[in-house]
């Protein structure tokens, strides 16, 4: 159980795009899910915690308007990355929580970016 | 805030052999998560083990223990019987209970086990 999706797990695009990174939670209803983006070799950074039907709380220095966080439903948080320039190519990991506040989170297998 | 410090950046070990690996943090709080993550070539996530602030009782699963010294804020990782398997990043990690629930991730260490 408690098995997370995550898709696409490599996109590779041109400067200027937008990429739409999707995180479901397969068995489970996960109200909270986060995400995170690691850089070679470093640790996971948290981006922004997504809440099913309310706004995306991110992280001091990330930018809103640069990942969109959307959690429409109990199953899926989406993350776009608008515009994506070559400084934003990282590995993207997504994760959800079950239940209360005190499980453990689970994680996507990630999603490298690259953008060219 | 809190902060999590992995004071290793690479070990070694060989096969059959037992290993630790370390993590401290800082907080100032008393009720709180603690967590070992593994990171294998795949890059996924996966679970190793949880320790629970107010349990005095080290966690252990199978190969893996943790030695939890709450007064010295340290959160050590023994895996007994070392497997190729083994071989990835581990991660400790760090969490407040509340509905944000964040983990704190320390800076990890690179696990490779030998033959």
């Amino acid at each position: 159980g408690a098995v997370v999706s995550q898709h696409p797990s490599r996109v590779i695009c041109k400067s200027g795009t937008s990429v739409k990174i999707e995180c479901r939670s397969l068995d489970f209803q996960a109200t909270t899910m986060f995400w995170y983006r690691q850089f070679p070799k470093q640790s996971l950074m948290l981006m922004a915690t997504s809440n099913e039907g309310s706004k995306a709380t991110y992280e001091q220095g990330v930018e809103k308007d640069k990942f969109l966080i959307n959690h429409a439903s109990l199953t899926l948080s989406t993350l776009t990355v608008t515009s994506a320039h070559p400084e934003d190519s990282s590995f993207y990991i997504c994760s959800a929580k079950i239940g209360s506040s005190n499980q453990p989170q689970h994680f996507g297998d990630g999603t490298r970016l690259s953008i060219l | 805030a809190q902060t999590v410090t992995q004071s290793q950046p690479e070990m070694s070990v060989q096969e059959a052999e037992t290993v630790t690996l370390s993590c401290t943090y800082d907080t100032s709080e008393s009720n709180y998560y603690l967590f070992w993550y593994k990171q294998p070539p795949s890059r996924q996530m996966i679970l190793v083990i949880r320790q629970e602030a107010y349990k005095q009782q080290n966690a252990t699963e199978n190969r893996f223990s943790v030695n939890f010294q709450k007064a010295a804020k340290s959160f050590s990782l023994k895996i007994s019987d070392s497997q190729l398997g083994d071989t990835a990043m581990y991660f400790c990690a760090f969490m407040k209970p509340g509905t944000a629930s964040k983990l704190t991730f320390g800076t990890g260490t690179r696990l490779q086990v030998t033959l």
